[in-house]
């Protein structure tokens, strides 16, 4: 098994604060995927970073693969409210359909 | 399109009673799988199937049967509930050479 370890398990900040969440495993994964997860709510995918060293943005969102293909780092800019959530990476180890997901980030932003 | 869907929404069950999670995609995806999340423990993979017809087991496999008759549906059947399995079940679905899984909305299954 491909363990995935994430911390911190609980961040929580004010809004307009920056924060980092990491993703770290002893493994090599053939992809990387980032999911935020809402109370009540299944999964939804915000990035797959593929090549090592690859640094991927959305909005304000920065996520970035380590070279060796082990970790993953998540960067969130002056965060806002609407980020509040559970962050999960997930490592595909090379087969279609399995992930092996880290433990999540519970990110908090308050107004 | 619905996605995936997943019904029941919530379940409570007694020990030793039977039931079928009920999962269901219309993208035509070729990859289904099924998960439970547990408090600090993330999404464990419990079965997951390549296509029709195809399955195999995932991380946590015990108690759980899974059978994949067409490409849209995927149900999770428990023989014999037990209170370990008290968790909430996601369905997820993948097409073939995509790296995203669309999940389903989840199932909160509670045995008491």
């Amino acid at each position: 098994t491909q363990l995935l370890e994430q911390s911190p398990q609980f961040l929580s900040i004010q809004e307009g604060e920056n924060l980092t969440v990491y993703c770290n495993s002893s493994s090599v994964f053939s992809s990387l995927q980032w999911y935020r997860q809402e109370p009540g709510e299944g999964p939804v995918l915000l990035v797959t970073v593929v090549t090592g060293g690859e640094v991927k943005k959305l909005k304000r969102l920065t996520f970035q693969f380590g070279d060796a293909r082990k970790d993953s780092s998540l960067h969130i800019t002056a965060a806002q409210p609407g980020d509040t959530g559970l962050y999960l990476c997930a490592g595909d180890g090379g087969s279609w359909g399995k992930l092996q997901f880290g433990a999540g980030t519970q990110v908090v932003v308050t107004p | 399109n619905a996605g995936v869907t997943q019904t029941p929404k919530f379940q409570v069950l007694k020990t030793g009673q039977s039931m079928t999670l009920q999962c269901a995609q219309d993208m035509n995806h070729e990859y289904m799988s099924w998960y439970r999340q547990d408090p600090g423990m993330g999404l464990r993979l419990i079965h997951y199937s390549v296509g029709a017809g195809i399955t195999d087991q995932g991380e946590v496999p015990n108690g759980y049967n899974v059978s994949r008759s067409t490409t849209e549906d995927f149900p999770l059947r428990l023989l014999s509930a037990a209170p370990s399995q008290t968790s909430v079940y996601f369905c997820a679905s993948q097409k073939d050479g995509s790296y995203e899984q669309y999940f389903g909305p989840g199932t909160r299954l509670t045995v008491t």
